[in-house]
């Protein structure tokens, strides 16, 4: 069975702080996307990570992948109010035609 | 410039009233996707299309059904909809090579 887990699946922190969201995957995959999605809104891609040891980053979020330990971050710095959103991490198993596996979200509230 | 466009954004029917959902795209994009997101939930694949090569997932209810007549636009039929298939869903597109998917800003469903 296909699994993407993350945690933790709410997370309310207070701006300025730093915090990490973990994402863990069964699958056999090399792939491994995160989204944010605003309430009622769709979902805008915030990063794609290929390799092993991959590290993206833009503004206050950094994203990275370790396809061994099937495990991939997205570390929040100096959270603003403005990051607030549902955050999905996703693998993409090559015999699923690279159709994306959803973990269940992360629910951020960042707070003054 | 809107890539991936779906119609309508909100579409309210009646329990058992079948619907269609349409999405298009300008990307020209072989592969697209359709998920279904129930509220507080991860999305959750329904079928794809490569090019015209169908598949569907092996829980997707026998009263979803797709078409695809053409690169740009693909169809979402709901035969009977019931109160459970209340949802957002998401078109999203994705060049075969690429790795990024493409989401449309999704039509959300309501059955009364």
């Amino acid at each position: 069975e296909l699994k993407v887990e993350q945690n933790p699946l709410f997370l309310s922190m207070q701006e300025g702080k730093n915090y990490t969201i973990y994402c863990n995957y069964s699958t056999t995959s090399d792939r491994l996307y995160w989204y944010r999605q605003d309430p009622g809104k769709s979902l805008e891609s915030l990063f794609v990570l290929l390799s092993n040891g991959a590290v993206k980053q833009e503004g206050r979020l950094m994203a990275s992948l370790d396809t061994k330990a099937r495990l991939s971050t997205l570390h929040i710095t100096a959270a603003v109010h403005d990051l607030s959103a549902t955050y999905f991490c996703a693998s993409a198993p090559l015999n699923s035609g690279y159709a994306l596996n959803f973990g269940k979200g992360t629910s951020l509230l960042v707070t003054p | 410039d809107a890539m991936v466009i779906q119609n309508p954004r909100y579409q309210v029917t009646q329990f058992g009233k079948p619907v269609t959902l349409s999405c298009s795209q300008t990307l020209n994009h072989n592969v697209m996707y359709w998920y279904q997101q129930k509220s507080s939930q991860a999305p959750k694949l329904l079928f794809h299309y490569y090019d015209k090569d169908f598949n569907n997932e092996a829980d997707t209810p026998d009263n979803f059904q797709s078409r695809r007549p053409n690169t740009s636009f693909c169809f979402l039929d709901i035969r009977s909809p019931g109160l459970g298939d209340a949802a957002m869903y998401l078109c999203a597109t994705k060049r075969l090579v690429s790795d990024t998917q493409y989401f449309g800003p999704g039509t959300r469903l309501t059955v009364l």
